[in-house]
């Protein structure tokens, strides 16, 4: 993938975790923005942060975006067992000239 | 409410075609731009195809490009996939994505391809 996650991620209940999304100087280090989206098992991805760091109406304040020079995070704290999902970063690729995500992270809350 | 709700999906064989429909609802479908986005199972999402909210305007990932049509009819609040010269690589779950500035606001809950002989 063009941006780069890690495959998986693990907390225990009311920790944080961060998953990290990785890219280069066409796509977050050009200035685009950052997305993530939630795919909890069987369903279909959801917004969960946009343009870096806002949050949809309905997405718990306990989820928060942030971006820096060529890569972004999302930040979960106080972890529930219903977090444990598929996470995605997207963004948009200026040499490629299309938008792109990262391969996914997989959040396990033990 | 916004729903997308996307049909036409289901097993063809190698070089077969398939139409797949997007019924959509609860907005303003010609103010928006409209995407495709596939995942293979057990896979990553992958962008597929673009329209603008017009339909005057087309965009392909390299991976479909020349094989996939999208279309659109506004008339109808329905988005198309037309998918011919299938292979087996094109076997994933197909989202119909709305579009809000640059990044996907809602997405329909997907129609399985399966490419298979």
């Amino acid at each position: 993938s063009v941006l780069t996650q890690p495959p998986s991620v693990s907390g225990a209940p009311g920790q944080r975790v961060t998953i990290s999304c990785t890219g280069s100087s066409s796509n977050i280090g050009a200035g685009y923005d950052v997305h993530w989206y939630q795919q909890l098992p069987g369903t279909a991805p959801k917004l969960l942060i946009y343009g870096n760091s806002n949050r949809p109406s309905g997405v718990p304040d306990r989820f928060s975006g942030s971006k820096s020079g060529t890569s972004a995070s999302l930040a979960i704290t106080g972890l529930q067992a219903e977090d444990e999902a598929d996470y995605y970063c997207q963004s948009y690729d200026s040499r490629l000239s299309v938008r792109v995500f990262g391969g996914g992270t997989k959040l396990t809350v033990l | 409410e916004v729903q997308l709700v996307e049909s036409g999906g289901g097993l063809v064989q190698p070089g077969g075609s398939l139409r797949l429909s997007c019924s959509a609802s609860g907005f303003t479908f010609n103010n928006y731009i409209m995407h495709w986005v596939r995942q293979a199972p057990g896979k990553g999402l992958e962008y597929v195809s673009a329209i603008t909210s017009n339909g005057g305007s087309t965009y392909y990932a390299d991976s479909v490009k020349g094989r996939f049509t999208i279309s659109r009819d506004n008339s109808k609040n329905t988005l198309y996939l037309q998918m011919s010269s299938l292979r087996a690589e094109d076997t994933a779950v197909y989202y119909c994505v709305r579009v809000s500035s640059s990044w996907y606001d809602y997405w329909g809950q997907g129609t399985l391809v399966t490419v298979s002989s």
